[in-house]
């Protein structure tokens, strides 16, 4: 069965202090893996999509890598604005839209 | 961003209630999907539709239906809710190109039943 695992569940981080989050996966075949944030009372927002193993995005302190087993979102010397619960899914089935989510991982970052 | 609107966004209702939920959407996206979410569990998909009139379930689609007579209005039925229907609804469109799974999602309806 297809899964995706998010971890640490949550982080707490200095301003200016870089980290990683992890999303593992278990699929057979993967089509793509994406990246969201959740701000509290919000819809998630889409961040990126990676297709294959070895392919990195990046959009401003947030880039995100991938291999064959996982999936890292590295946040580069945060500020409190990046402060969110980031999720990341994998698409399950026929529809791109039909997307398994990982629990998500919340962020919090203090000045 | 997708133009999705979703009402209510508050509902307190009870046990035994039918309760409908509206998404609407102004960008005449094709796709269009109900996802609930629950602390540990994340977002599941419940529903989804490619056009008006064809929907397909997800993976926790016992005790909902959802009907779209248009292109614009995805509506989610709870028949008869139940506590465990207790949850945030997201409606969400695929809104990028075919193959990003670039979603676009509405701000949530916040579902209580008591």
């Amino acid at each position: 069965e297809d899964q995706v695992t998010q971890s640490p569940e949550a982080l707490r981080l200095q301003e200016g202090e870089s980290s990683s989050l992890n999303c593992s996966y278990t699929v057979s075949g993967l089509r793509g893996l994406f990246w969201y944030r959740q701000d509290p009372g919000k819809g998630p927002e889409f961040l990126f999509t990676l297709y294959s193993a070895g392919e990195e995005k990046e959009k401003e302190r947030l880039k995100a890598t991938l291999t064959k087993k996982e999936s890292f979102l590295h946040i580069t010397a945060p500020k409190p604005e990046d402060s969110a619960t980031y999720l990341c899914a994998i698409p399950k089935g026929d529809s791109w839209g039909k997307l398994q989510f990982g629990a998500g991982t919340q962020v919090v970052v203090t000045p | 961003d997708a133009g999705i609107t979703q009402s209510p966004r508050h509902k307190v209702t009870e046990t035994g209630t039918p309760v409908t939920l509206r998404c609407h959407q102004t960008e005449n996206h094709r796709y269009m999907y109900w996802y609930r979410q629950d602390p540990g569990h994340g977002l599941r998909l419940i529903h989804y539709s490619y056009g008006v009139k064809d929907t397909d379930k997800g993976e926790v689609s016992d005790g909902y239906s959802v009907s779209r007579s248009k292109t614009e209005d995805f509506l989610l039925t709870l028949e008869s809710a139940t506590s465990s229907q207790t949850s945030v609804y997201f409606c969400a469109c695929l809104a990028g190109a075919v193959g990003t799974g670039e979603l676009f999602f509405g701000e949530g309806s916040r579902l209580t039943v008591l």
